[in-house]
């Protein structure tokens, strides 16, 4: 089966712009993460999704957004881009929500750069 | 709130000798502990995890760690290290009802040929 994948793998943008990010999860998963790893430090949680429905938000503006579809893939957004935004976007699917036993299987990354 | 502290952002160690890495973390609940590795440019892929049971938990690539609840600690071990061990290794920590990962801030292991 093929794993948690995402899109783009890289992405220039400038200040200001807006990106969407894609991911599409593990076959059957239901549940999709997303976290902000800037670089030298550890992945930060941004949002978790279940079902189309946003299940946990973390410590970001309201310049991100995201949205999970029926086929339980989801897009993350960012508005007026800023050059903090820089980082690597990981998208991570898990079975069900809720638990916190599931385990969370992160795709490769979108490694975003903003100048 | 919940928090992880890696103790050591770098570890040399000479390849074939045995390594730790320390994880420390801060709960005020029942937890549940993750070991991820990251190879360059890559994603994070599961070593091993601790839910429940037993505090001595295998995992792949012949990595193991031990759950030490009145230290608070989850510390990664492997008795033998390979070249192919060379990769960010990050401490992560849950509790039940929760699926965010809250990540220390990751520590570099270098094999030395």
């Amino acid at each position: 089966d093929a794993g948690v994948t995402q899109s783009p793998t890289h992405l220039i943008k400038t200040r200001g712009q807006q990106v969407t990010l894609r991911c599409s999860p593990i076959s059957g998963h239901k549940s999709v993460s997303w976290y902000q790893q800037v670089l030298g430090q550890g992945p930060q949680f941004i949002f978790q999704y279940y079902e189309k429905e946003e299940r946990g938000r973390g410590n970001f503006p309201d310049r991100f957004s995201a949205r999970q579809f029926p086929n339980y893939s989801s897009e993350l957004n960012v508005n007026a881009l800023l050059l903090g935004d820089s980082a690597l976007y990981l998208c991570a699917s898990s079975l069900e929500s809720g638990l916190g036993t599931d385990t969370q299987y992160f795709g490769p990354g979108t490694r975003l750069t903003v100048l | 709130a919940q928090s992880v502290t890696q103790l050591d952002s770098q570890v040399p160690v000479f390849e074939e000798a045995p390594v730790e890495l320390r994880c420390n973390y801060s709960s005020s609940v029942s937890v549940y502990l993750f070991w991820y590795v990251q190879y360059p440019n890559q994603g994070l892929q599961l070593l091993l995890k601790y839910l429940s049971g037993s505090t001595l938990v295998k995992g792949i690539n012949g990595f193991e760690a031990e759950f030490n609840k009145s230290q608070t600690s989850f510390h990664l071990r492997k008795p033998s290290v390979h070249i192919s061990d060379t990769a960010e290794y990050f401490c992560a920590v849950t509790s039940f009802g929760n699926e965010k990962l809250t990540f220390g801030t990751g520590t570099r292991l270098t094999i030395i040929p």
